[in-house]
């Protein structure tokens, strides 16, 4: 089964822009991609979610280049409160009926004063 | 709209003994699906239900199991627990199938297997 790689840590200084590229070579056709952020001891909680070009809402922008095999999401003008761990969602499909919902292994973003 | 509740919240039990684990998702949502989420391995589906139907399964042995009842509500079974299977159970449901649709989590349920 194809992997979801993603940076495992980045850091950022307080209002500067951050890129987060995630890697998914097999995304089945039909699925979206979706962001995450997670703090420590909560559930994941959903940041922005494309299927191709760019999306961009209130908190972040999402870009899909046209073979959909990677994402990058983009946090404009980080503060303190956006440390947390970032997870991208994809549906992999390598064929031969195994369809997972596979998460990358999550960058750790840590915003510097 | 409330949002996604698991209960219990954490568990603490011994080799072999079984667990089950509750979600209710957020009101009309058809799909609840289920991950474990470790230091090691990270966040892990399990599987997806829709409709009282499972759709797609994850690489864990049949251990594991699940089911959805009409009301959406999910639970998800361990039997024969392991030391390894201490983690984080996290449950999220969605309008629609899982990889078509945004997915809201539960704060999870903490299961630490003694």
């Amino acid at each position: 089964l194809a992997k979801t790689t993603q940076p495992i840590s980045m850091d950022s200084y307080e209002g500067q822009e951050v890129n987060i590229t995630c890697s998914h070579n097999n995304i089945a056709t039909n699925d979206y991609i979706t962001w995450y952020q997670q703090f420590p001891s909560q559930g994941p909680r959903f940041i922005i979610q494309g299927y191709k070009t760019k999306v961009t809402n209130e908190v972040a922008s999402l870009f899909i280049p046209a073979d959909r095999k990677s994402s990058t999401l983009s946090l404009p003008r980080v503060s303190l409160s956006d440390t947390a761990v970032y997870y991208c969602l994809v549906g992999d499909d390598s064929g031969a009926g195994s369809y997972q919902l596979t998460f990358g292994k999550g960058t750790k973003l840590s915003v510097i004063p | 709209k409330a949002g996604v509740t698991q209960t219990p919240r954490y568990l603490i039990k011994t080799r072999g003994q079984q667990v089950t684990l509750s979600c209710s998702p957020i009101s009309g949502h058809r799909s609840v699906s289920w991950y474990q989420q470790t230091p090691g391995q990270g966040l892990q589906f399990l599987f997806e239900y829709f409709s009282e139907t499972q759709r797609n399964k994850g690489n864990f042995p049949g251990r594991f199991s699940g089911r959805q009842f009409s009301n959406s509500r999910s639970e998800m079974n361990v039997s024969t627990l392991e030391l390894g299977d201490s983690a984080l159970y996290l449950c999220a449901s969605s309008e629609g199938l899982a990889g078509q649709e945004t997915q809201y989590f539960g704060p999870g349920t903490r299961l630490l297997v003694l």
